[in-house]
């Protein structure tokens, strides 16, 4: 079946644009999850969804980072007024409600460069 | 201290070697294990997960715990090139959903 799929796979943006990352997740799968992969450093989580609702954002750096998730399904995250620093690979994973956390399936990412 | 630590190398080894990965952590409240091969460019890729202390294999992977000593190992027999790639660690505590990871260890398989 299909995986986790992310769109755009690459963006590049200029400093102070908005950004919107998309995530579709495997078909059933209740939770989702975004993190972050900044070079030389390990994934970083920024926030997760159990069904439509966020329980946790204590991940997301900034309130520049928001995101939503619509019909138990696609996740939006945006970023607002971008900083070079945002630049870094954002992966989108999702469980099945059985098996929870520790079975995770990742999206292959989308690449943000800011300029 | 970060909860998790991992050498991200680089390890290079020849074709058909033994390889160990390796994690420590700090958090004792870590329940369960799992590692994650990434290719460049792609996203991660779910190896393996352990529950408990021991020894989980499957096919050429092994997956070790010892909570005794917070270190936990990825053991990969007869290496192939095409098992080139980083391999992270990530742990998280019992059901909670927040994966805590290592920052990865590259390994490079030499044919």
């Amino acid at each position: 079946g299909a995986g986790v799929s992310q769109s755009p796979s690459n963006k590049v943006t200029e400093k102070g644009k908005d950004v919107e990352l998309r995530c579709d997740p495997i078909s059933g799968h209740t939770a989702l999850y975004w993190y972050r992969q900044s070079l030389g450093q390990g994934l970083e989580f920024l926030i997760y969804f159990q069904g439509n609702s966020a329980p946790d954002k204590s991940g997301l750096p900034s309130d520049r980072f928001s995101a939503e998730r619509t019909g138990g399904s696609v996740s939006t995250l945006t970023i607002q007024r971008t900083q070079q620093e945002d630049s870094a690979v954002y992966l989108c994973a999702s469980s099945p409600q059985t098996g929870g956390a520790k079975t995770q399936y990742f999206g292959p990412g989308t690449r943000l460069l800011v300029l | 201290q970060k909860e998790v630590e991992q050498d991200p190398g680089p390890l290079s080894v020849p074709e058909g070697a033994i390889v160990s990965l390796n994690c420590t952590y700090s958090n004792s409240a870590f329940q369960y294990f799992m590692w994650y091969r990434q290719y460049s460019r792609k996203g991660p890729e779910l190896l393996m997960y352990t529950y408990s202390s021991g020894n989980k294999e499957d096919g050429r992977f092994t997956a070790q715990v010892d909570k005794s000593s917070k270190y936990i190992s990825l053991f990969i027999r007869d290496s192939q090139p095409s098992d080139s790639a980083t391999y992270l660690c990530a742990m998280n505590v019992g059901s909670n959903y927040k994966l805590t990871f290592g920052k990865g260890t590259l390994l490079t398989v030499n044919p």
